[in-house]
């Protein structure tokens, strides 16, 4: 039990369409991450959230978008699918370790797959 | 482009043996730095992670940092077979926040 709980578990789209990935956070952690992970490859930050506001975004387009709402859950928003968006999406809470470093954990991912 | 290398194997080692996974990184402000275990069609797990020079221990595994030359790298003594999995090296980077810039990861083949 990681404390990270990501929904859907798997999903299929097609090209243009829309989706909205949720992820639920260990209580107290205020700050999430998202992550795209492609198939042999590893994973790559989208955007952090800490206390309901974007605080850093990867290399990813406006049509990847989030949101943190107060109970710390989040949401992943991408538009205008496109056939490279298929991967697996990753949710991570931050801990701060007692030698101070910041420590994830990972969710067990979303599933996505575009047609 | 700061990035994180890893060769991606297959690495196979005898059940026993000692395994050796390496990476290095190219940003130089990297604080921190984290060793994931990832199964097949599974999330990544956190097996350690390290920030000082030297070696940091945790039963089997070792963590071990090389600032000077950009290196990490994890031994895992006493290989069992539940260890093949790809395991993902990242660094903390510079960027003032959370980020985790991640290596495409080694994979792991212990046979009994």
């Amino acid at each position: 039990e990681t404390g990270v709980t990501q929904s859907p578990t798997h999903l299929i789209k097609t090209r243009g369409q829309q989706v909205t990935l949720r992820c639920s956070s260990q209580s107290g952690h205020n700050t999430v991450s998202w992550y795209q992970q492609a198939l042999g490859q590893g994973p790559q930050f989208i955007f952090q959230y800490y206390r309901e506001e974007e605080n850093g975004r990867g290399n990813f387009p406006p049509r990847f978008s989030g949101l943190q709402f107060p109970n710390y859950s989040s949401e992943l928003n991408v538009n205008a699918l496109e056939l490279d968006d298929s991967a697996l999406y990753l949710c991570a809470s931050t801990r701060t370790s007692r030698s101070g470093a910041n420590v994830l954990t990972f969710g067990a991912g979303s599933r996505l797959t575009v047609l | 482009q700061k990035e994180v290398e890893q060769n991606s194997g297959p690495l196979s080692v005898p059940e026993g043996a000692i395994a050796s996974l390496n990476c290095t990184y190219s940003d130089r402000g990297s604080q921190s730095f984290f060793w994931y275990r990832q199964y097949s069609g599974k999330s990544p797990e956190l097996i350690m992670f390290i920030y000082s020079n030297g070696d940091k221990e945790d039963g089997r595994f070792t963590a071990q940092l090389n600032k000077a030359s950009q290196y990490v790298s994890l031994l895992i003594r006493d290989s069992q077979p539940s260890d093949s999995a790809t395991y993902l090296c990242a660094s903390g980077g510079s960027g003032g926040y959370n980020k985790l810039i991640f290596g495409a990861g080694t994979r792991l083949a212990v046979h009994p």
